[in-house]
């Protein structure tokens, strides 16, 4: 499978714990994003690498969230303590980019979080 | 916060009718880019246009740019069913040196019925 993947697909959590969601991204891509979708909205920034560098976070990323991509393959995003209002559809995607500007990004599936 | 923003926010047409949504920007941009979403699924890349292009062809799909309106439309021919789902217009925006911020932004999306 030459996709971005993310697992899990689904999680319930109660408030106040931690979650940690993965994805992988399509192997060639040095760019790796992490989105957040509520219901009705489009997809607001989080957080982006460039192959293992973290170089931009969103107002949205609250300390509670934190993003890694160790050798810049796979990436995690971890929120701790979760609150209510950090149920939404969680989305990685990856793209390829060179030069001054970005191609396409493609998406993964999403983790779809809720919190009870 | 969200840069794109689709107009209409819902679009009802039958199956063979053409589909046209727009999209209004705020900043200078390298690309823009329509992806769509079918409901609770990750996102699905269309088309991308470059801001030194003023439209673009993909199947059924039509895009075009305005960078002095700040504005984009995409046009869907020969609607199917198949089509219905929720459509975003993304912003590639440009740093004053020409190079990219890094990250797409999206808009709210247009939600597009087509009726068998």
């Amino acid at each position: 499978d030459t996709g971005v993947s993310q697992n899990p697909r689904h999680k319930i959590t109660k408030r106040g714990q931690n979650v940690t969601f993965r994805c992988d991204p399509i192997s060639e891509h040095n760019r790796l994003y992490w989105y957040r979708q509520t219901l009705g909205q489009g997809p607001e920034f989080l957080t982006y690498f460039q192959n293992e560098a973290q170089l931009e976070k969103s107002r949205l990323l609250s300390d509670r969230f934190s993003a890694e991509r160790p050798k810049g393959s796979f990436s995690t995003l971890e929120i701790q303590r979760t609150e209510q209002g950090d149920s939404a559809m969680y989305l990685c995607a990856s793209s390829l980019s060179g030069g001054l500007t970005n191609t396409e990004a493609f998406f993964g599936q999403g983790t779809r979080l809720t919190v009870v | 916060s969200q840069q794109g923003e689709e107009d209409p926010q819902a679009l009802s047409i039958q199956e063979g009718e053409n589909a046209t949504m727009n999209c209004s920007y705020k900043t200078s941009i390298n690309n823009l880019q329509w992806y769509r979403q079918n409901s609770g699924r990750g996102l699905v890349h269309l088309i991308l246009i470059r801001s030194n292009e003023r439209e673009k062809h993909s199947g059924r799909l039509r895009v075009t740019l305005d960078t002095s309106k700040k504005s984009s439309s995409l046009l869907i021919t020969a609607s199917r069913a198949a089509d219905t789902a929720s459509y975003f217009c993304a912003t590639d925006a440009r740093r004053a040196g020409g190079t990219s911020y890094g990250k797409l932004t999206f808009g709210q999306g247009t939600i597009l019925t087509v009726h068998p």
